[in-house]
């Protein structure tokens, strides 16, 4: 059980191009979704937490204007990065917590690579 | 501010060894604390976990035991195989977060050879 899934596993696309990464909790309600995102030979960074039906929750440093993140059901939260650029190339991994449980359940993450 | 720190990496040894990975922690209050596993191109997978004091957290033979007098809570693990080669991130969450966000450590890479 807990299982999340992340679409896609890996993007390609051209500077200036606005990318949509999907977070699916396939067998339980997250009320609380977690987007971090992983430089290379770097530790996780926590970039928002969303809850359902209300504005994300963004960390120090992190513009809200260019990764818009929707949590718009209790099994779906979007990450958008808008007009990409090369510097935003990273390695994105949601996570989901199920109601007010401790424990946060990892999908796969999505390789990010802007041209 | 709540902190973890790890040992570098990367860890090299040889199967069957003896693994010992390091980490410690700063936190304000009583913090719940994680092992998570990330195998290469994947996302993470919790390893294990304990939420008290001198509890100790087990699975797929590794273990850690949350030291509150050291503020640590090192990974250990007797016989190591090459399918452990991953990189191996502790961390912990506090309960005046209601336990929701995570602070990692750096991660440690562990290369095990045949």
């Amino acid at each position: 059980g807990a299982v999340v899934s992340q679409h896609p596993s890996r993007v390609i696309c051209k500077s200036g191009t606005s990318v949509k990464i999907e977070c699916r909790s396939l067998d339980f309600q997250a009320t609380t979704m977690f987007w971090y995102r992983q430089f290379p030979k770097k530790s996780l960074m926590l970039m928002a937490t969303s809850n359902e039906g209300s504005k994300a929750t963004y960390e120090q440093g992190v513009e809200k204007d260019k990764f818009l993140i929707n949590h718009a059901s209790l099994t779906l939260s979007t990450l958008t990065v808008t007009s990409a650029h090369p510097e935003d190339s990273s390695f994105y991994i949601c996570s989901a917590r199920r109601g007010d449980g401790r424990l946060q359940h990892f999908g796969d993450g999505t390789r990010l690579s802007i041209l | 501010g709540d902190s973890v720190t790890q040992m570098e990496g990367p860890v090299t040894l040889s199967e069957e060894a003896f693994l010992t990975i390091n980490c410690t922690y700063t936190a304000t209050g009583y913090p719940s604390l994680f092992w998570y596993v990330q195998y290469p191109g994947e996302g993470l997978q919790l390893l294990l976990k304990a939420t008290k004091a001198d509890d100790k957290g087990s699975n797929k033979g590794f273990e850690a035991t949350y030291r509150k007098e050291t503020t640590s809570f090192h990974l250990e693990k007797g016989s190591v195989q090459v399918s452990d080669s991953a990189v191996y991130f502790c961390a912990l969450s506090e309960r005046n977060t209601g336990f929701q966000k995570l602070v990692f450590g750096t991660g440690t890479r562990l290369l095990v050879s045949p």
